[in-house]
């Protein structure tokens, strides 16, 4: 089964800029793998943010976005809020199978 | 409004079958446009899928549960079932569903611990 990596913790200040990356065991990531990225504040249910590398859902802030960058599925956060202080987790499709990574917990410091 | 709602025994004894079920209300799991999926969170960890199931009865689940994993569709009742077979405490966990390909809409999970 495919391994799916993560940095395990970052840390932005207000307002500044975090790149979390998502990466595969079996090779880059790419649109094929259709990568989501799910956030996860203490004490609730996950949330999806980000869908099919890119796409957003309407409750996610603008300061959200999703790509491809350097062979890994990537989250940018632009403009860090206080509120998202929490754990993030990506997540990837193999033919069938989906893979979660181990999450990124991201402090807002 | 589309909302899911987890539910099931809280307490499952060792090498017994958990069993879960998944009411959607407000709109219809009959349809081909979306699958359903299951997921879990064993205290203080990270998401783990459990499987998949699309209209029409196919699915996919994780290899790592050893075939443990039966999902089903109840269209007449419009909810999504789970049954965990020979679980231990490494079952332990919040289970949820969500709706795919968009994941848009969550459970808010319901807490299983298994023990005797």
């Amino acid at each position: 089964q495919a391994v799916v990596t993560q940095e395990p913790s970052l840390t932005v200040s207000p307002g500044g800029t975090v790149t979390l990356t998502c990466g595969s065991s079996t090779g880059p990531v790419t649109s094929s793998h259709y990568p989501y990225w799910f956030q996860q504040r203490p004490g609730q249910a996950p949330r999806t943010l980000i869908y099919d590398t890119s796409i957003k859902h309407s409750w996610t802030p603008a300061r959200f976005s999703g790509s491809l960058l350097g062979g890994k599925a990537a989250l940018t956060l632009s403009g860090a809020q206080p509120e998202d202080e929490a754990e993030y987790y990506c997540f990837l499709s193999y033919s069938g199978a989906r893979v979660f990574g181990g999450g990124t917990k991201v402090t807002v410091l | 409004q589309l909302q899911l709602q987890e539910s099931g025994p809280g307490l499952v004894k060792p090498s017994e079958t958990l069993s879960l079920i998944c009411t959607v209300s407000g709109g219809s799991i009959s349809t081909s446009t979306y699958y359903w999926i299951w997921i879990r969170q064993p205290p203080g960890k990270g998401l783990e899928w459990i499987g998949s199931i699309h209209y029409g009865g196919r699915t996919d689940d994780n290899p790592s549960l050893k075939s443990r994993v039966t999902m089903s569709l109840d269209t007449s009742k419009n909810h999504v079932s789970l049954k965990l077979s020979s679980v231990t405490a490494a079952d332990t966990a919040v289970y949820y569903c969500a709706r795919q390909p968009t994941a848009d809409h969550w459970g808010q999970g319901t807490l299983v611990t298994v023990s005797s």
